[in-house]
């Protein structure tokens, strides 16, 4: 089975702080995403990545970066949190072939910013 | 941009059939899917379609009709473990995923 797995399950930072979120995946999968997912309005795609080293922008990637040093490890980091980065951020990887390509989800990161 | 609509919320009863609709208008197509949330994990992949047609797969069908930008999933023989969010997906490209808000379902006894 796919494992995705985030460094954790609840967060609570201030202001002002960078803010590192780990995922890291098990299947050797190339592409690996981020989203954030907030009430009515479903998951937003931050950034992804198809290869080490690589990554683009998705839809709402003002205020993050990412890094991709390894193939099974994507990062997160807020360089500065601020309150509207309150949410939940979920991790995903998927392969590059196959019919579906089917993105698998790690449990996700409920982050908190007072 | 990309637009996905699906009902906010369904309520049901157990053992009944409900229906959850999903119209998309993006600037690509390439494939359609639908995932299930339970309330505090991650959503896990029910199906995938990128032909017309009905996709079958046990107690839940999805449904594709690409010329009316239109999908359905259809879950039978609905059990209280169904109570969960569903999440309409469409891949405009190779790899990126726009989802629509997800429609909740309740179940009934």
């Amino acid at each position: 089975d796919v494992k995705v797995t985030q460094s954790s399950r609840y967060l609570v930072k201030r202001t002002g702080e960078k803010v590192f979120l780990e995922c890291v995946q098990d299947m050797d999968h190339e592409n690996m995403f981020w989203y954030r997912q907030d009430p009515g309005l479903g998951l937003r795609l931050i950034y992804f990545s198809y290869d080490v080293k690589m990554k683009e922008k998705g839809d709402i990637p003002e205020g993050y970066s990412v890094s991709r040093e390894k193939k099974e490890r994507f990062s997160l980091i807020l360089e500065s949190a601020s309150t509207n980065q309150t949410s939940m951020y979920l991790c995903a990887s998927s392969p590059l072939a196959g019919e579906a390509n089917e993105q698998f989800f790690g449990p996700g990161t409920r982050l908190t910013v007072l | 941009g990309q637009n996905i609509d699906q009902p906010t919320e369904m309520t049901a009863t157990e053992g009944a059939i409900v229906q959850i609709n999903c119209t998309y208008q993006t600037s690509g197509f390439n494939g359609l899917f639908w995932y299930q949330q339970h309330a505090g994990e991650a959503p896990t992949f029910l199906s995938y379609n990128v032909l017309d047609g009905l996709e079958e797969k046990g107690r839940f069908s999805s449904f594709l009709s690409r010329s009316k930008g239109y999908s359905y999933l259809l879950l039978m023989e609905l059990q209280m473990k169904d109570s969960a969010s569903y999440l309409c997906a469409v891949r405009d490209g190779d790899y990126k995923l726009s989802f629509g808000a997800g429609t909740t379902v309740t179940v009934r006894a």
